[in-house]
């Protein structure tokens, strides 16, 4: 079974700052997907990045970007000049290939400040 | 991205009558959907995987009777909380792969069982 750990339960960050919030997973697979989603206050779970394995590249979506580390089974989100609508419950999750079942980490909760 | 439409996004019942929860994926056809079950500031717990034509498959320790999931077509997975009562009261979200192979999320519905 795979497990994903989020170690860090809030972040802060000031408007327009940058922040990486961390992720390690552990598989035996070798083909899997990792995503980040943002979860804000309406409990609307939003698909912030994906990250297939098998690609070195790491994948960036405007302000997020992630460092996908396969052999340290590390996959953090770094979040650039901040917006306090990124206010929100960050999960980070493993899929197995689709359709798959997901696993998610804990949650971290980030507030961006003014 | 592709929308997955859920409702309702709340209900209240009175304990020992049943809910049903609709699930339907928009603009896609979804032939595995997930249902999920998330506690205050607590991560998604993964219930059951709803596979179009066939039984669902449950994760260990929820209970099928309590649970039903019907997959009755392509676009629409329904998950009935029979005989509700007030431990079942919580966050019900779903969630499909669309063809590009990203998971997206209903809005979820807040079940509250008085």
């Amino acid at each position: 079974a795979q497990t994903v750990t989020q170690s860090q339960p809030e972040m802060s960050v000031q408007e327009a700052e940058t922040v990486t919030l961390s992720c390690t997973y552990d598989t035996s697979e070798n083909n899997y997907y990792l995503f980040w989603y943002k979860q804000p206050p309406s409990r609307q779970m939003i698909l912030v990045i994906r990250q297939e394995a098998y690609k070195q590249q790491n994948a960036t979506e405007n302000r997020f970007s992630v460092n996908f580390q396969k052999a340290a089974k590390s996959f953090s989100l770094k979040i650039s000049d901040s917006q306090l609508g990124d206010t929100a419950m960050y999960f980070c999750a493993f899929m197995n290939p689709p359709p798959g079942k997901s696993t998610f980490g804990d949650g971290t909760t980030l507030t961006v400040k003014p | 991205g592709a929308v997955v439409s859920q409702h309702p996004s709340r209900v209240i019942c009175k304990s020992g009558t049943s809910v049903k929860i609709e699930c339907r994926s928009l603009d896609f056809q979804a032939t595995t959907m997930f249902w999920y079950r998330q506690f205050p500031k607590q991560s998604l717990m993964l219930m059951a995987t709803s596979n179009e034509g066939s039984k669902a498959t449950y994760e260990q320790g929820v209970e099928k009777d309590k649970f039903l999931i019907n997959h009755a077509s392509l676009t629409l997975s329904t998950l009935t909380v029979t005989s509700a009562h007030p431990e079942d009261s919580s966050f019900y979200i779903c969630s499909a792969y669309d063809p590009w192979e990203k998971l997206f999320f209903g809005s979820g519905t807040q079940l509250s069982v008085l």
